[in-house]
């Protein structure tokens, strides 16, 4: 079947906007990841989802940033009043699981 | 805390011919994973290898190989037969067996020349 997607491939927005980032995983996969990539960086753990417990938002960097889970499939990241720090490339992943994560393409998140 | 290291910001290797990434760990655990993920310019991480800790044995897949190194918390990854197509940013991650994030270091570049 199709991987994970994410949507939009590229975000373009300004300092003190609000924005949305979706994830659609693989169908069937119960765990879902979202990571942060700065320039140059490594991958940086938000937010994990898996079935219907408790997320482990235990990686979000500050209240500006949620995510919710619908349905046990579709994920969406908020980021709320936006900071130029916040520009970055949003990854999602999913699992069945804790086994193998799939990765999504990625956000490219430009806070001007 | 888990760190992931990857003294290597860049690496090149002729066509054909062998490299070796290298990655150190630090935990206290005795039970988790060890991956390498390879990112090419599209973005799209792609798993390469997986290690478990437990598994004297070093994990390989086809041309992909790890030299695992418990006690010194070393995973290096050696590619053989390096091929264009091999050209992409290599992140070394670390996972818990019961944890939900996965630590990634800072990658590596990997070039390489025909």
């Amino acid at each position: 079947g199709a991987g994970v997607s994410q949507s939009p491939s590229n975000k373009v927005t300004e300092k003190g906007k609000d924005v949305e980032l979706r994830c659609d995983p693989i169908s069937g996969h119960t765990a879902l990841y979202w990571y942060r990539q700065s320039l140059g960086q490594g991958l940086e753990f938000l937010i994990y989802f898996q079935g219907n417990s408790a997320p482990d938002k235990s990686g979000l960097p500050s209240d500006r940033f949620s995510a919710e889970r619908t349905g046990g499939s579709v994920s969406t990241l908020t980021i709320q009043r936006t900071q130029q720090e916040d520009s970055a490339v949003y990854l999602c992943a999913s699992s069945l699981g804790r086994r193998e994560q799939f990765f999504g393409p990625g956000t490219r998140l430009t806070v001007l | 805390a888990q760190t992931v290291t990857q003294s290597q910001p860049e690496m090149s290797v002729q066509e054909a011919e062998t490299v070796t990434l290298s990655c150190t760990y630090d935990t206290s655990e005795s039970d988790y994973y060890l991956f390498w993920y390879k990112q090419p310019p599209s973005r799209q991480m792609i798993l390469v290898i997986r290690q478990e800790a437990y598994k004297q044995q070093n994990a390989t897949e086809n041309r992909f190989s790890v030299n695992f190194q418990k006690a010194a918390k070393s995973f290096s990854l050696k590619i053989s037969d390096s091929q264009l197509g091999d050209a992409a940013m290599y992140f070394c991650a670390y996972r818990r067996t019961r944890s939900n994030d996965m630590r990634f270091g800072a990658g590596t570049r990997l070039t390489v020349k025909p």
